[in-house]
């Protein structure tokens, strides 16, 4: 089946310094892919539509500035965390879907962010 | 509003026992697709189900069925014959529309506990 590939899985990082994640599709093409955000025991949060070719489109409450997408190719999305601090320390995953392929969205493995 | 819900934030099950998951659903949109996602302690979302709102039979993978009452909203998640392996944290999601540019949206979630 269709692989999404998310690097790192796991980030430690110091408050005010910033982590780039990347979401590869490894077999398919995906104009675009999504990015959510997930605190301890709670539930998938949206927080971007990441386009290729374009701006992404951010969910309300999501800060653009502070939250960088980059689509850059139909393969690969980048999501940058500047300037971190503590209370960006989330798990962070992406998921993708197959253009050619109208159903389920395929999900990379995460990435656990801590700031410290 | 709320437009995917789970109303059992916990489930214990004898292992060899069936389970129902249960999920509603609110959407206006005719055309909608359901999901069902298995999340293990690793963080990664493993697809489970899907069912395509124009679809007329119920959605079967292996030991996953999904109970699809049209007319109620709902979206329930069977797993017949549970194994330990089976103990995760299951979401339902919805996407509006059929586009690969719509989203998913993530139910709260059950955490599902299966005992020898």
């Amino acid at each position: 089946g269709a692989v999404v590939s998310q690097h790192p899985s796991r980030v430690i990082c110091k408050s005010g310094t910033s982590v780039k994640i990347e979401c590869r599709s490894l077999d398919f093409q995906a104009t675009t892919m999504f990015w959510y955000r997930q605190f301890p025991k709670q539930s998938l949060m949206l927080m971007a539509t990441s386009n290729e070719g374009s701006k992404a489109t951010y969910e309300q409450g999501v800060e653009k500035d502070k939250f960088l997408i980059n689509h850059a190719s139909l393969t690969l999305s980048t999501l940058t965390v500047t300037s971190a601090h503590p209370e960006d320390s989330s798990f962070y995953i992406c998921s993708a879907r197959d253009d050619s392929i109208n159903t389920e969205a395929f999900f990379g493995q995460g990435t656990r962010l801590t700031v410290v | 509003a709320q437009k995917i819900t789970q109303t059992q934030p916990g489930m214990f099950v004898q292992e060899k026992e069936a389970v129902t998951l249960d999920c509603t659903y609110d959407t206006s949109d005719p055309s909608y697709g359901l999901f069902w996602y298995k999340q293990p302690s690793s963080g990664e979302m493993i697809f489970l189900i899907y069912q395509g709102s124009y679809d007329q039979q119920n959605a079967t993978e292996g030991r996953y069925s999904l109970n699809f009452q049209k007319a109620r909203k709902s979206a329930n998640l069977v797993i017949s014959a549970s194994q330990l392996g089976d103990s995760a944290m299951y979401f339902c999601a919805m996407r509006e529309g059929y586009s690969s540019a719509s989203k998913i949206i993530f139910g709260s979630g059950t955490r599902l506990s299966i005992r020898p």
